[in-house]
This record gives C-alpha cells, sequence and structure tokens, in this order.
C-alpha cells in the first residue's frame, strides 16, 4: 500500500527557509485523483493544513500561510516538496505529508499520513 | 477564517459509548471526516464522508451528522481507543477548503 516518508532538516534558523520533501512509495504519485499535501502540528496543538499540489503542479494554499508557502513536485522522484520562508518559533511544529483522496461529490480527505517530522526553529 | 468546535476532552468507562461532536457553520452543507492520533503517532482517518468507515477500522466507529453538528460515535470503548479526536471539513465558499476542529481528547477511564 501506499507510505508517505518525510525528510529534511529538524533545524531551521529564525528567517531562512524551511525545506521538507515527502518520498511516496507503493504508488504512483501521477495517479489520477489524489492530491498531495501537507500539514502541520504545533506542539500539543492541533492540526494545521499548509497546502495540497497535484501531480500536474496545480496548488493551492491555507490563506494564513499562502505568502510564505510554495509547494512543488517532482514526478521523476515520486515526491512533493515544501518550503516555508521567513520562519519563527511559531514555525516549530511536526510537519506531516498525507495523501488526498478527492472525489466528484466535493469530497475529501487525508488517508495515509506520513510518520511526521518535527523542525524546531531556533537559533 | 473558518472554525469548527469540539469538546477539549470527553471520559468514558471501557464498554460505555463515547460521543464526540464537532460544530461547524457549514455541516450541513460540507462533508465530515474524523481522525484519530496516539501519541507519538501519525493521524489515522477513521471516518469519512459523515459516516462512512474505512477498511480495517472497528464496526464500533460510527459517524453522524445532523444540521450544523456531526457526531464520532465509539460504541463498547476499549482501553486502546483513547486519543486524541479530530474533525476536519470545510467552509462553504471554498477559501477555507481544509479545515480541522481543535481536537477532543478521549480518557478511558
Amino acid at each position: 500500500q501506499v507510505q508517505l516518508q518525510e525528510s529534511g532538516p529538524g533545524l531551521v534558523k529564525p528567517s531562512q527557509t524551511l525545506s521538507l520533501t515527502c518520498t511516496v512509495s507503493g504508488g504512483s504519485i501521477s495517479s489520477g485523483g489524489y492530491y498531495w499535501s501537507w500539514i502541520r502540528q504545533h506542539p500539543g496543538k492541533g492540526l494545521e493544513w499548509i497546502g495540497y499540489i497535484y501531480y500536474s503542479g496545480s496548488t493551492y494554499y491555507n490563506p494564513s500561510l499562502k505568502s510564505r508557502v510554495t509547494i512543488s513536485v517532482d514526478t521523476s522522484k515520486n515526491q512533493f516538496s515544501l518550503k516555508l520562508s521567513s520562519v519563527t518559533a511559531a514555525d516549530t511544529a511536526v510537519y506531516y505529508c498525507a495523501r488526498e483522496w478527492r472525489q466528484l461529490d466535493g469530497s475529501d480527505w487525508f488517508d495515509p499520513w506520513g510518520q511526521g517530522t518535527l523542525v524546531t526553529v531556533s537559533s | 477564517s473558518y472554525e469548527l468546535t469540539q469538546p477539549p476532552s470527553v471520559s468514558v468507562s471501557p464498554g460505555q459509548t463515547a460521543r464526540i461532536t464537532c460544530s461547524g457553520d457549514a455541516l450541513p452543507k460540507q462533508y465530515a471526516y474524523w481522525y484519530q492520533q496516539k501519541p507519538g503517532q501519525a493521524p489515522v482517518l477513521v471516518i469519512y464522508k459523515d459516516s462512512e468507515r474505512p477498511s480495517g477500522i472497528p464496526e464500533r466507529f460510527s459517524g453522524s451528522s445532523s444540521g450544523t453538528t456531526v457526531t464520532l460515535t465509539i460504541s463498547g470503548v476499549q482501553a486502546e481507543d483513547e486519543a486524541d479526536y479530530y474533525c476536519q471539513s470545510a467552509d462553504s465558499s471554498g477559501t477555507y477548503p481544509r479545515v480541522f476542529g481543535g481536537g477532543t481528547k478521549l480518557t478511558v477511564l
């Protein structure tokens, strides 16, 4: 079955750019009907959706983060990536990647999720 | 922004029924989804499209919808069900297409 794995630096300095990659295995990122999302969870807090990308490259970002977020896809490597610029301590969180199911009736949900990776923003 | 409201905590004894609610203005028009998250683990989908159960999820998990509130019901709660539960949905305008509730901590007494 499809599995996702996040990778990237666990420590980022304030004002720099956070960069993470999600590698998809057990299935093709180019499969139609699926979107690919990033979601984060601040320590001890709830979940916050960051944005999604389709294999074609079309994206949609959470309006609250839109000015700082870029999500890209590399279909040849079966990977998609997150860049979050101008980070502060408030961006310290566990970052998850997830496959998003989307159906014609407008329904969409996340399954499965990667295991998550903690990114700490600190000097 | 759009908000989904969940109670911070729910407590039940083993074998009882737990009900976790999620409220939002757009829920009459938007599907809801539920995730279970155990400590140190990624969330797992337990209900999709208000009341559908993914394969592999025990039958004791069910979902329902009424007006601006959706409910996750766990019948015959077991100790292993102790976890955080999050609802997910969208606003009616499409501006906020994926929103999570604040989460509910289910404690099995």
